[in-house]
């Protein structure tokens, strides 16, 4: 099975700078098809689950563009340019590259 | 608007069943890839099963042969039937649909608690 590893695990951040999150890969997310299939989503505190970004860098419907996301194979990172208070909660990332699909352990998001 | 609403989540005893439903409305359920997730409380996302287009399915480890998806397209509705339940399936459970050909949630539920505890 593919296993996940997010880092940090909490991030402190002060409103209006950037912050940075790291999803590592015990595996290859590259599918059969080509594709690589790493998403990232926001769970804000009460909420179910946000789309944020899908195959690496495509940003869903709705997403600010301050939310980026990058990486190849392995190694993947969400970036925040410029953190906003509502970008206040945790942060998964997702692979669905194999059948059996997992998460990271979660990123807490706040604010200093 | 798309909509996902959980349904048949309670409190149950360890060893018993418990069937989830899940009811979709604007989107044409059918042609979508469908999911279950969990939430322990306190805890992250565990993926708990997939269902294909075409009824392919696929599920975690942690649930394997006790759980069972399906779906009932001429009722846009998901299921999640659960047997032989222990203490660490109590969870929120939640219903996600994929994006077309993208394998990524885009639309989730609210979710439906389920407690497994004598």
């Amino acid at each position: 099975d593919i296993v996940i590893t997010q880092t940090p695990l909490s991030s402190p951040v002060t409103l209006g700078q950037p912050a940075s999150i790291s999803c590592r890969s015990n595996q290859s997310l590259v599918h059969s098809d080509g594709n690589t299939y790493l998403s990232w989503l926001q769970q804000r505190p009460g909420q179910p689950p946000r789309l944020l970004i899908y195959k690496i860098s495509n940003r869903f419907s709705g997403v600010p563009d301050r939310f980026s996301g990058s990486g190849a194979g392995t190694d993947f990172t969400l970036k925040i340019s410029r953190v906003e208070a509502e970008d206040v909660g945790v942060y998964y990332c997702m692979q669905t590259a194999r059948y059996s699909r997992s998460f990271g352990q979660g990123t807490k998001l706040e604010i200093k | 608007e798309v909509q996902l609403l959980e349904s048949g989540g309670g409190l149950v005893q360890p060893g018993g069943s418990l069937t989830l439903s899940c009811a979709a409305s604007g989107f044409t359920f059918s042609s979508y890839v469908m999911n279950w997730v969990r939430q322990a409380p306190g805890k992250g996302l565990e993926w708990v099963s997939t269902i294909g287009i075409g009824g392919n399915t696929y599920y975690a480890d942690s649930v394997k042969g006790r759980f069972t998806i399906s779906r009932d397209n001429s009722q846009n509705t998901l299921y999640l039937q659960m047997d032989s339940l222990r203490a660490e399936d109590t969870a929120v459970y939640s219903c996600a649909k994929d994006i077309v050909a993208s394998l990524a949630p885009d639309y989730w539920g609210q979710g439906t608690l389920v407690t497994v505890s004598s």
